[in-house]
């Protein structure tokens, strides 16, 4: 089973600030995936990166995967309230294996 | 909106009892997972059916087990709670094609062990 480590634990910031999440593994990730997560509901996922150097944006998110696709990082721009939940990163087997995720707050 | 839906929200057990969750996937999606959550963790994986067998397990022991019926839904047992079976459990149904491999959780049902 991939080990995936996720940094910070805990990120609080203020409305219209930027955030960075970071996820590491001592492995090579095959795929890998970043969901959030909401209380009181499932992870939905938001992309998949596969091809190391790899860069991915969804509106005020930019999704990074690294050269040697051991690491990955999650970035908001600009953040909102609405942006508020558990961010996870995956790796994608026949399996998901989750690291421990990001709790991040905005603040309005 | 997932499509997956999932029963009861919350439940409450006392030790020594078993329960059964249940899970409603997505038409379609053959292959479903579940997941045990403690609180503050990320989700782990407990087992996967494809098409009626369980096709792979995680680090869980044999008082975790499953059903998959052919009208997409699917139970999850649990024998014997014990207090650390408290935790938010996941099923997830599975979309795997050429392009893409999907995974629809459904909100979890949230499990106290007394």
């Amino acid at each position: 089973t991939q080990l995936l480590e996720q940094s910070p634990q805990f990120l609080s910031i203020q409305e219209g600030e930027n955030l960075t999440v970071y996820c590491n593994s001592s492995s090579v990730f095959s795929s890998l995936q970043w969901y959030r997560q909401e209380p009181g509901e499932g992870p939905v996922l938001l992309v998949t990166v596969v091809t190391g150097g790899e860069v991915k944006k969804l509106k005020r998110l930019t999704f990074q995967f690294g050269d040697a696709r051991k690491d990955s990082s999650l970035h908001i721009t600009a953040a909102q309230p609405g942006d508020t939940g558990l961010y996870l990163c995956a790796s994608n087997d026949y399996k998901l294996s989750f690291g421990a995720g990001t709790t991040v707050t905005v603040r309005a | 909106e997932t499509g997956v839906t999932q029963s009861p929200t919350h439940l409450i057990k006392t030790r020594g009892q078993q329960v059964t969750l249940r899970c409603s996937s997505q038409s379609g999606h053959n292959t479903v997972s579940w997941y045990q959550q403690a609180l503050g963790q990320g989700p782990q994986f407990i087992f996967q059916y494809y098409r009626e067998e369980e096709n792979g397990r995680g680090n869980f022991p044999p008082r975790f087990s499953g059903l998959q019926f052919p009208n997409y839904s699917s139970e999850l047992n649990v024998n014997a709670l014990e207090l650390d079976d408290s935790a938010l459990y996941l099923c997830a149904s599975r979309h795997r094609d050429s392009f893409t491999d999907t995974q629809y959780f459904g909100p979890g049902t949230r499990l106290t062990v007394l």
